[in-house]
């Protein structure tokens, strides 16, 4: 089994529904990432979180939102969903030692129509 | 700001025939500089830290140095198995996250 697991994989949806992408770790990792991925832009930072009660605004925050609803279980939220939403979405995990070495998971292809 | 750019965008060679691919970066004190591999609809996956410029690393077919303004991952006598996206980041000191480059899509034709 994956260390990063995320649901769903593929998601289509319409502009103005809620959608929530889940990510789940067995690395015992407190640092959790969300990235979004987009063709010549590269990966961007969401929101992070170091514990369970800690939540950051990465570069690209607006339109979604998070829950750390445990140590191994971190949620990205849109809200009401736009086509330039679409994009590949990525959760990460590290320790606290190796900041930089990060481990992603599969992704999650969404589609906003 | 920090930044990062990678070049080429694209790189196709034969089976054997070694390159090379680029990242430069801006950073306001770097504290590391990482690459990733990510294959098709894969998540990508870490490969090396560099901390300090005249640092080098090896994996395989694969080595990476680290200058003050750029970084290289040359590719020694590469295999048809090391097609894949590679990603460059950087960190700087004080920073919680990584900053990212577009990535060099290199594709090893047999």
């Amino acid at each position: 089994d994956a260390d990063v697991t995320q649901t769903p994989r593929n998601r289509i949806t319409k502009t103005g529904k809620r959608i929530m992408l889940e990510c789940s770790q067995t690395k015992g990792h407190d640092r959790m990432y969300w990235y979004r991925q987009d063709p010549g832009l590269g990966l961007r930072l969401i929101y992070y979180s170091f514990d369970v009660k800690d939540i950051n605004k990465g570069e690209i925050s607006d339109g979604y939102s998070v829950s750390r609803q445990a140590q191994a279980k971190f949620s990205l939220s849109l809200e009401s969903a736009i086509p330039n939403q679409t994009a590949l979405y990525f959760c990460a995990t590290n320790g606290q030692a190796t900041t930089g070495e990060l481990f992603f998971g599969e992704g999650s292809r969404l589609t906003v129509l | 700001e920090d930044q990062v750019t990678q070049s080429p965008e694209a790189l196709r060679l034969q089976e054997g025939e070694s390159s090379s691919l680029n990242c430069s970066y801006t950073v306001s004190g770097l504290r590391g500089l990482f690459w990733y591999r990510q294959d098709p609809g894969k998540g990508p996956e870490f490969l090396f830290t560099l901390y300090s410029a005249g640092e080098e690393k090896e994996k395989e077919r694969l080595k990476a140095t680290l200058t003050k303004k750029e970084s290289f991952l040359h590719i020694t006598a590469p295999k048809p198995e090391d097609s894949a996206t590679y990603l460059c980041a950087v960190q700087a000191r004080g920073a919680q996250k990584l900053v990212f480059g577009q990535g060099t899509r290199l594709t090893i034709n047999p």
